[in-house]
């Protein structure tokens, strides 16, 4: 079955580590998107990616960097110098630029920083 | 102001109840509008895409205003299983973004 998978799906971390959230799709999308979401906001832009090799800083981008040296993987670290990084990380992806299609997302893995 | 605006809720209503959501834009020139809908502790699904003439899917009607800036959402015939929260997606203009209202949460009592 096509779709995307994030690992993990829980992660605990203690203050001052990096820890790299996993984002894989078979679906053969070329972009891809990494969101985050806290309670009672909306769905947050960190990074995106529009083909292999190039991505692009969203909306709260300090203290995450990406890569996206293959198609099907577009990884995320959230370094020491993200300030609140505890939240629900989404990853996602379309087949064309997301304003015209749907964004397929993954299930999701929740950061807690202890 | 907010570039998507949406009524947090909770709305609550009981099975086979109307229900309305509304949610509205600040960029004019956004011209892609979606519906999600996220579980609890899940991924938003795409429900609907909206149009400009308005679609309908089953029991649930989209409806777009240009004019005004808003979009609609009427679910009809509420089912238990409709209970999660609605969120408002509107593209960010000129940018390759999808802009994400902070959701409405629908809670659709037996």
């Amino acid at each position: 079955d096509g779709g995307i998978t994030q690992s993990p799906k829980y992660l605990f971390r203690k203050e001052g580590q990096n820890v790299t959230l996993s984002c894989e799709q078979n679906l053969n999308h070329d972009a891809m998107y990494w969101y985050r979401q806290d309670p009672g906001q909306g769905l947050r832009l960190i990074y995106y990616s529009q083909i292999v090799n190039d991505f692009q800083k969203g909306d709260i981008a300090e203290g995450y960097s990406v890569s996206r040296e293959k198609k099907e993987s577009f990884p995320l670290t959230v370094t020491s110098a993200q300030k609140n990084p505890t939240a629900f990380y989404l990853c996602a992806s379309s087949s064309g630029r997301a304003y015209t299609g749907e964004l397929f997302f993954g299930e999701g893995s929740r950061l807690t920083v202890l | 102001r907010k570039e998507v605006e949406q009524d947090p809720g909770p709305f609550n209503v009981p099975e086979g109840a109307t229900v309305a959501f509304n949610c509205t834009y600040s960029n004019s020139a956004s011209q892609s509008f979606f519906w999600y809908r996220q579980d609890c502790r899940k991924e938003p699904k795409l429900l609907m895409s909206v149009y400009s003439s308005g679609n309908e899917d089953g029991r649930f009607t989209a409806q777009l205003n240009r004019a005004s800036q808003y979009i609609s959402l009427l679910i009809r015939d509420s089912k238990l299983s409709d209970s999660a929260t609605y969120l408002c997606v509107v593209d960010g203009g000129a940018t390759n973004k999808l802009i994400f209202g902070t959701g409405t949460l629908l809670a659709v009592q037996p």
